[in-house]
């Protein structure tokens, strides 16, 4: 059965300080991987998606970037944390096709402080 | 645009009782539909769906969900609440022709289940 799995689960950061959460997907081949993030009352925002290494297309534009280095790992990036990026962060991997439903991992809280 | 709405940000029930939560989207083509369930501090987990068919669909944990298109929506049924379905519930769309990174997400219904 395919499983997804993202960490750390809780992180703390500083202002200025760079980010790495990294997403992977196990069981399936050349899923679509997805970030999202959650903030208070703001629902989900897509922050990234990718079809395939190397595809990225991000949706907003921000202070953040993602890579797929390999099939089934999915990584958030940034090199510099703003106190607005403190939110809560979901990876997510599906099948291709509009009716496929997403997959989320158990996200990420992210405190930039 | 596309949009889906949610227009209660919080609602309580009784456990026992029964529970409508609401969707409604905005689409001009014919919409794939997702509930999805999300637990404190946890993913999402896929409640059920809808892509085509008999309107009236059946999900996990004793949901159901009717698609409506002449009202745009697609409400959340549970006729016993249990305390355990205390959690946030989003409704979500993607357009038929689409892709996933048009998935659109409400922003949520958060429910209470009082004892």
């Amino acid at each position: 059965s395919q499983t997804i799995h993202q960490w750390p689960a809780t992180l703390v950061q500083p202002v200025g300080s760079p980010l790495s959460l990294e997403c992977t997907v196990e069981g399936t081949s050349n899923p679509n991987l997805y970030w999202y993030r959650q903030a208070a009352g703001r629902g989900l925002q897509l922050l990234f998606y990718s079809v395939g290494i190397g595809q990225i297309s991000s949706e907003v534009p921000q202070n953040l970037s993602a890579s797929r280095p390999q099939d089934r790992q999915f990584i958030l990036s940034s090199k510099k944390l703003l106190l607005s990026d403190s939110g809560f962060y979901l990876c997510a991997w599906s099948v291709t096709g509009a009716n496929s439903p997403l997959h989320f991992g158990n996200g990420t809280r992210l405190t930039v402080t | 645009a596309q949009s889906v709405t949610q227009p209660d940000i919080h609602i309580t029930v009784s456990e026992g009782a029964s529970l409508e939560l609401r969707c409604n989207y905005s689409y001009g083509a014919t919409p794939y539909l997702f509930w999805y369930v999300q637990s404190p501090g946890q993913g999402l987990q896929l409640l059920l769906k809808y892509f085509s068919g008999d309107t009236l669909v059946q999900g996990i944990k004793g949901f159901e969900a009717e698609f409506k298109r002449s009202q745009s929506s697609f409400n959340l049924r549970k006729p016993s609440v249990h305390w355990s379905d205390a959690a946030e519930y989003f409704c979500a769309v993607v357009y038929y022709g689409g892709s996933q990174g048009n998935l659109i997400f409400g922003k949520g219904t958060k429910l209470s289940v009082k004892p």
